[in-house]
């Protein structure tokens, strides 16, 4: 059953710098996906992303954050600066145009030191 | 006002009994779509269960099913026959506007299962 993979499965920063999270949507998904959970807290919506162009984002997807799909298979979810705030597990997903169903990968949980 | 509630923090069931775990929503959006994910412990996040708000009919996968009122604005997950492998946390999710839309799913809090032997 074709799943959403993302890398690193952990990402340990220092506070300032820059990391890119990785996600491989399902192969014939067009509609693509990041949200985080801090720790104990609820899922959050960070973008939307469809047909090459940002859908929505939330309030947190401020500057530091851009995404791209810089081939036809990855997603990136890039952060400039890491604050320690954005330490939490960070969830690509993806879902076709016919279904209404995100299917989540497994996170990435960033930690900001 | 919170979009999806869920009232429950943490839930006991015993073995193969089953078990309700409640989520209240609020939109004025006649279009939307209802989810359950069930997150275990190693962390991913699975898709349980799907209801679109103009579904005549509740929703059914396997042991899952949603209880769906639609005047009540509940969209209660029901777990039959409960195992020691469905002990996790469970979120209540919601997409506002036609099923098909690049909407976002909004969560609710969680509620953490525990399966008792």
């Amino acid at each position: 059953e074709p799943e959403v993979t993302q890398t690193p499965s952990h990402q340990v920063t220092q506070m300032g710098q820059e990391v890119i999270l990785r996600c491989v949507p399902i192969s014939n998904h067009l509609y693509f996906y990041w949200y985080r959970q801090i720790l104990g807290q609820k899922v959050e919506f960070l973008v939307s992303f469809y047909n090459n162009e940002i859908s929505e984002k939330s309030e947190i997807f401020d500057d530091q954050f851009s995404v791209e799909r810089p081939d036809g298979s990855n997603f990136t979810l890039k952060i400039r600066s890491t604050k320690l705030e954005d330490s939490a597990m960070y969830f690509c997903a993806s879902r076709d145009n016919v279904g209404d169903t995100q299917y989540f990968g497994p996170g990435t949980r960033l930690t900001v030191l | 006002a919170q979009k999806i509630t869920q009232t429950q923090p943490g839930m006991f069931v015993q073995e193969k009994e089953a078990v309700t775990l409640d989520c209240t929503y609020d939109t004025s959006d006649p279009s939307y779509g209802l989810f359950w994910y069930k997150q275990p412990s190693s962390g991913e996040m699975i898709f349980l269960i799907y209801q679109g708000s103009y579904d005549q009919q509740n929703a059914t996968e396997g042991r899952y099913s949603l209880n769906f009122q639609k005047a009540r604005k509940s969209a209660n997950l029901v777990i039959s026959a409960s195992q020691l492998g469905d002990s996790a946390m469970y979120f209540c999710a919601m997409r506002e506007g036609p099923s098909g839309s690049a909407r976002q799913l909004t969560f609710g809090s969680g509620t953490q299962l525990t399966v008792l032997p």
